[in-house]
């Protein structure tokens, strides 16, 4: 089945750095990569996704990047904010796995004002 | 507001008991999952229903049943609860009818705690 690996596990910034965390994927059949952004005490919401026939998308200060040849994917966080504190999921669906989604470990991101 | 509600949000118990997780949904989507959380390990799928009479298992089924009541209800069983299924277990739904079919709408979770 597939795997998804999220790198870090933590990670600490200064208020208006830039934040990347980064995901890698076993499965080449993947076609769906989503990031969910998890608050303290709340349900993960989808903040962004990508589709494998794309290779970067942006929204606002959030852009995600796909590397299929190499099977990984990005989160890029610009401008960070406190509010940026949170945990990231990033997961893969492939049609190997039932169209099911496989996520990521998550990163723990903490923004410092 | 259409959402996604989880009964009880906070359970502690005892090794060998039965446990029910229920989840409600208002959004009318046909597709829900549960799925446990725990740190480090992310989310994982423990079982998912496309529809009333669908019923899959996903990664981490073992120890766990469901059932799908009708098409707002999802409900997740621990036979008999054990310390290592202490976690916060989480609902979600999805719509087949539209391309975020794989857009997942979270319930607010469940923690629960086996001693």
């Amino acid at each position: 089945g597939e795997n998804v690996e999220q790198h870090p596990s933590t990670l600490s910034v200064q208020e208006g750095d830039s934040a990347v965390i980064k995901c890698t994927y076993s499965d080449s059949a993947s076609n769906y990569f989503p990031w969910y952004k998890q608050e303290l005490g709340k349900r993960p919401q989808l903040i962004i996704d990508i589709r494998s026939n794309v290779g970067e998308k942006k929204d606002q200060r959030i852009a995600v990047t796909l590397n299929k040849t190499a099977k990984h994917f990005s989160l890029h966080i610009t401008e960070t904010q406190p509010e940026d504190s949170a945990v990231y999921f990033c997961a893969a669906r492939s049609n190997n796995a039932g169209n099911m989604l496989t996520f990521g470990g998550g990163t723990r991101l903490m923004v410092k004002p | 507001d259409a959402d996604v509600t989880q009964t009880p949000r906070n359970r502690i118990t005892k090794t060998g008991k039965r446990i029910m997780l229920e989840c409600s949904q208002t959004k009318g989507h046909d597709r829900m999952y549960w799925y446990r959380q725990d740190p480090g390990l992310g989310l994982r799928l423990i079982y998912y229903s496309f529809d009333v009479k669908d019923i899959n298992k996903g990664e981490i089924s073992d120890g766990y049943s469901v059932s799908r009541q009708a098409q707002a209800k999802f409900s997740l069983s621990l036979e008999s609860a054990i310390p290592n299924q202490t976690a916060l277990y989480f609902c979600a739904t999805s719509d087949s009818r539209y391309s975020g079919a794989n857009v997942l709408t979270f319930g607010a979770g469940s923690r629960l705690t086996v001693l």
